[in-house]
């Protein structure tokens, strides 16, 4: 079964930027049938999606935050990224990685345990 | 603000059934599934519903999903302690092009 784990540093100075990667195991990066996603959750706060990524290197980000954001995926380590640049305290938040499956729009799972980063000022 | 809307709390006592309600638009719900997650303190979210009314493999059937038009519902039966959690809906947004969520449900049981 696939399990997800980010991995990144939890403190970041106001301006720079975000880096998280999030390592897949019991399962490929590779697969078609799947896309990666990435999920914040400001504390106390409600889910927000920030965007995914196919195995073939297609995105699509919330364009809120469109502007900021770049993912990328290392298939040969079967890992896949996340960069948010310019942060604010308001990107401080617990960030997530899920899974995403092609045929069922929507779904979610499994996810990740979160990392918290908390911006700096 | 989240997109979805839903109410910030619910309670209930052991045994009893509880139904939290989440309220979309045409261009989520209206028009996509509804989708549930549970989540405890420092968790990460768990599917519990999806495609509105399914289980994935391992949910009690004691949770149960419901769509009508831009609202979808999660109701719990035969509620226990162990259900109090925060409970999050969620949709695909065809204007998004990505799924959309409540702001969460904190579900005390009493």
């Amino acid at each position: 079964q696939v399990q997800l784990q980010e991995s990144g540093p939890g403190l970041v100075k106001a301006s720079e930027t975000l880096s998280l990667t999030c390592s897949v195991s019991g399962g490929s990066v590779n697969s078609g049938g799947f896309y990666w996603n990435w999920i914040r959750q400001p504390p106390g706060k409600g889910l927000e999606w920030i965007g995914y990524i196919h195995h073939n290197g297609n995105t699509n980000y919330n364009p809120s935050l469109r502007s900021r954001v770049t993912m990328s995926v290392d298939t040969s380590k079967s890992q896949f990224s996340l960069k948010l640049s310019s942060v604010t305290a308001a990107d401080t938040a617990v960030y997530f990685c899920a899974l995403g499956i092609v045929n069922i729009r929507g779904w979610l799972d499994p996810w990740g345990q979160g990392v918290l980063v908390t911006v700096s000022s | 603000q989240s997109v979805l809307t839903q109410p910030p709390s619910a309670s209930g006592t052991p045994g009893q059934s509880v139904t939290i309600s989440c309220s979309g638009t045409s261009s989520n719900i209206g028009r996509n599934s509804g989708y549930w997650y549970q989540q405890f303190p420092g968790t990460a979210p768990k599917l519990l519903i999806y495609r509105s009314d399914e289980r994935p493999s391992g949910v009690p059937d004691r949770f149960s999903g419901s769509k009508s038009g831009a609202s979808t519902s999660l109701a719990i039966s035969g509620l226990r302690s162990e259900d109090e959690a925060d409970y999050s809906c969620a949709a695909w947004d065809d204007t998004l092009g990505g799924p959309v969520f409540g702001g969460g449900t904190k579900l005390t049981v009493l």
